[in-house]
């Protein structure tokens, strides 16, 4: 059966530093890969996805980048954090066409900036 | 039902009713739909999804309707449990477009 895992869980990180998140999925090849941002109270918003190693799609402008460096590796990155990146970071896989068939997600990695 | 704001819409029922989560998405052009229960925590968790050549499908509890006509879709969990505590989110994806557009959720509370 296919695993998603999201690390760190928590981070408190201060403004101005880097960030590097990481989510590897297990039990399936050539997924797509995808980081969403969920603020408090709000729906999911689409950060990147990947549909093969090395291929990024930016859905919103922002500090964040993603890079794919491995089939089953995902990592978002930043070089320096704002304020504004704290949040609920969620990791998710799919298989087939991107956003046709179900997403499935990790358990997050809540960022705070301070 | 979905809206957007930072207060998330609440659904409190007794243990063993039937809950009924209620969702209006935007684009009559949206062909794909899928809930999600998101316990606090945790990533969002897959129920069930729903094309849109399709009015009903039918999972382990749980039934999803969709009316194309009104742009509403709804969630309907048989026999509630304390389990089914959780915030419930619909999403929609429009052929060819490059995204899932969730709702906010809707926080259903089970009351033993």
């Amino acid at each position: 059966s296919q695993t998603i895992h999201q690390w760190p869980a928590t981070l408190v990180q201060p403004v101005g530093s880097p960030l590097s998140l990481e989510c590897t999925v297990e039990g399936t090849s050539n997924p797509n890969l995808y980081w969403y941002r969920q603020a408090a109270g709000r729906g999911l918003q689409l950060l990147f996805y990947s549909v093969g190693i090395g291929q990024i799609s930016s859905e919103v402008p922002q500090n964040l980048s993603a890079s794919r460096p491995q089939d089953r590796q995902f990592i978002l990155s930043s070089k320096k954090l704002l304020l504004s990146d704290s949040g609920f970071y969620l990791c998710a896989w799919s298989v087939g066409v991107p956003f046709t068939s179900p997403l499935h997600f990790g358990n997050g990695t809540r960022l705070t900036v301070t | 039902g979905e809206s957007v704001g930072l207060h998330l819409p609440t659904l409190s029922v007794q243990e063993g009713d039937n809950s009924i989560i209620n969702c209006a998405y935007s684009n009559s052009a949206s062909d794909y739909f899928i809930w999600y229960k998101q316990e606090s925590g945790k990533g969002p968790q897959f129920i069930i999804d729903i094309r849109s050549n399709m009015d009903k499908r039918q999972g382990q509890r749980v039934t999803v309707l969709l009316n194309k006509t009104v742009k509403h879709l709804s969630l309907q969990i048989a026999a509630t449990q304390p389990g089914d505590s959780a915030v419930y989110f619909c999403a929609e994806n429009m052929a060819g477009a490059n995204n899932l557009f969730f709702g906010t959720g809707t926080r259903l509370t089970v009351i033993p």
